[in-house]
């Protein structure tokens, strides 16, 4: 089985500094890793995947994420948070071609 | 990445009655994907619909209560049967882009139900 797991319901960050969504997951073998965003009344928009090579991976609006196998780990950051950035944040991890696994979701609120 | 459109974009419907949900993608694509996402939750894969076969239903779902229909590459429905207000959710379709490795779903905007 595989599963996701982001510890945080929410994260305040003051606009202009560094941010840090936190994502662990579960899965035998080696993981796809991916995040999404979901802004308000709005489908999920891909943001960034990790499948194999740098562990440093770069997406969208500035976002990236760190792969860390040892520590089961694909946190999401960003050296500049923008108000426009608050939005709610899923990680999710397949194993190969199985089904999509996602967490439960991080809100993110950055403030002016 | 595909561009994916959904109707209707949100409907407020009574206990008992059906609604039926388009998904459309502006390219051909394998597979495609149907979502619940229930309030304050996260997305649940409700079934995985590949065009010329019967839909794969996860645990927990049922033809008979979300019927879904998959006629050609680029387009499906899903239905929910005989709505009760515990189906007040958001219904995602996605697609999977197999360009450039790694299988990276995309999503549609959504389709926000409220039964009453």
């Amino acid at each position: 089985a595989q599963s996701v797991a982001q510890p945080e319901d929410q994260v305040n960050v003051a606009e202009g500094n560094p941010l840090t969504v936190k994502c662990t997951y579960s899965v035998s073998g080696n993981p796809y890793l991916f995040w999404y965003v979901q802004y308000p009344n709005r489908g999920l928009q891909f943001l960034l995947k990790y499948i194999t090579g740098d562990n440093l991976v770069k997406g969208s609006y500035g976002f990236e994420a760190e792969f860390n196998k040892s520590q089961t780990s694909f946190h999401l950051k960003k050296p500049s948070a923008l108000v426009s950035d608050s939005a709610l944040y899923f990680c999710a991890v397949r194993r190969g071609y199985s089904t999509l696994t996602f967490g439960k979701g991080t809100m993110l609120l950055v403030s002016p | 990445s595909a561009v994916i459109s959904q109707k209707p974009s949100r409907d407020i419907c009574q206990r008992g009655t059906s609604l039926t949900i388009q998904c459309q993608v502006d390219s051909q694509v394998t597979m495609m994907f149907w979502y619940r996402q229930q309030p304050g939750q996260s997305l649940t894969l409700i079934a995985t619909a590949n065009q010329g076969s019967e839909a794969t239903y996860e645990s927990g779902f049922v033809i008979d209560k979300f019927p879904i229909s998959r006629p050609n590459l680029t387009f499906s429905t899903l239905t929910v049967s005989n709505m009760s207000p515990e189906d007040s959710s958001i219904y995602l379709c996605s697609v999977e882009d197999t360009s450039g490795g790694g299988d990276t779903q995309y999503f549609g905007p959504g389709t926000r139900l409220t039964v009453l």
